[in-house]
């Protein structure tokens, strides 16, 4: 079985502009979770969908956003890019509605440089 | 607010060392105590998942245990070789904030040929 694949690898942008990243889950799962890695803060998480619902969100501002299609395949959005935002963004899968219940299955995540 | 903390922050051991690694959170109101495994560069690997009322779970040379009441869960690693090398990272799941994971900062362990 497939695991968690994440779409693109590597994103260098420059500030103001805007990215799209993508999450496949494992086949089967319908929960997707985003979170954000960084030296500083660690990992923090963006928000969870289920059934292309979304069921949390954490702290972020509205410039992160995010999608999650009828196959379960998820997409984040960063609008207006700030410095700040330059992180590893990791995508996380699982079975159930409620991802701290059910184990998470996580992609290789997405490199972002923000110039 | 929950906090999660782990210590050390870096551990180097030689290989063939048993090591514990410590995990403490603030708020004892949680559901589960997940302790995964980060490669450099990589996405994160699920060890072990610990349910509240669970006072250990083991798989393989892996040990984690929980006491809710003190706020600790140690990962036990035995007999340690190079490829575990890789940071370690618990996160609780707060009953309060729709099970939302709250991370550590994670242990950076190299283990010495």
């Amino acid at each position: 079985k497939a695991g968690v694949t994440q779409t693109p690898r590597y994103l260098i942008k420059t500030r103001g502009q805007q990215v799209t990243l993508s999450c496949s889950p494992i086949s089967g799962h319908r929960s997707v979770s985003w979170y954000q890695q960084t030296p500083g803060q660690g990992l923090q998480f963006l928000f969870e969908y289920f059934s292309e619902t979304q069921r949390n969100k954490g702290n972020f501002p509205g410039r992160f956003s995010g999608r999650q299609f009828s196959n379960s395949r998820s997409e984040m959005n960063v609008s207006t890019l700030e410095l700040g935002d330059s992180a590893l963004y990791l995508c996380a899968s699982s079975l159930g509605q409620s991802p701290s219940y059910n184990e998470q299955f996580f992609g290789p995540g997405t490199r972002l440089t923000v110039l | 607010k929950q906090e999660v903390t782990q210590i050390p922050a870096a551990l180097s051991v030689p290989e063939g060392e048993n090591l514990v690694l410590n995990c403490s959170f603030t708020d004892s109101a949680i559901y589960n105590l997940q302790w995964f495994r980060q490669d450099p560069g990589k996405g994160l690997t699920s060890l072990l998942l610990i349910q509240s009322s669970q006072r250990e779970q083991t798989s393989g040379r892996l040990n984690a245990s929980l006491d809710k009441s003190s706020g600790r869960s140690t990962l036990y690693i035995a007999a340690s070789q190079p490829g575990d090398s890789a940071t370690y990272l618990c996160a609780v799941s707060l009953m309060d904030s729709n099970y939302q994971l709250i991370w550590g900062a994670g242990t950076k362990l190299i283990i010495k040929p």
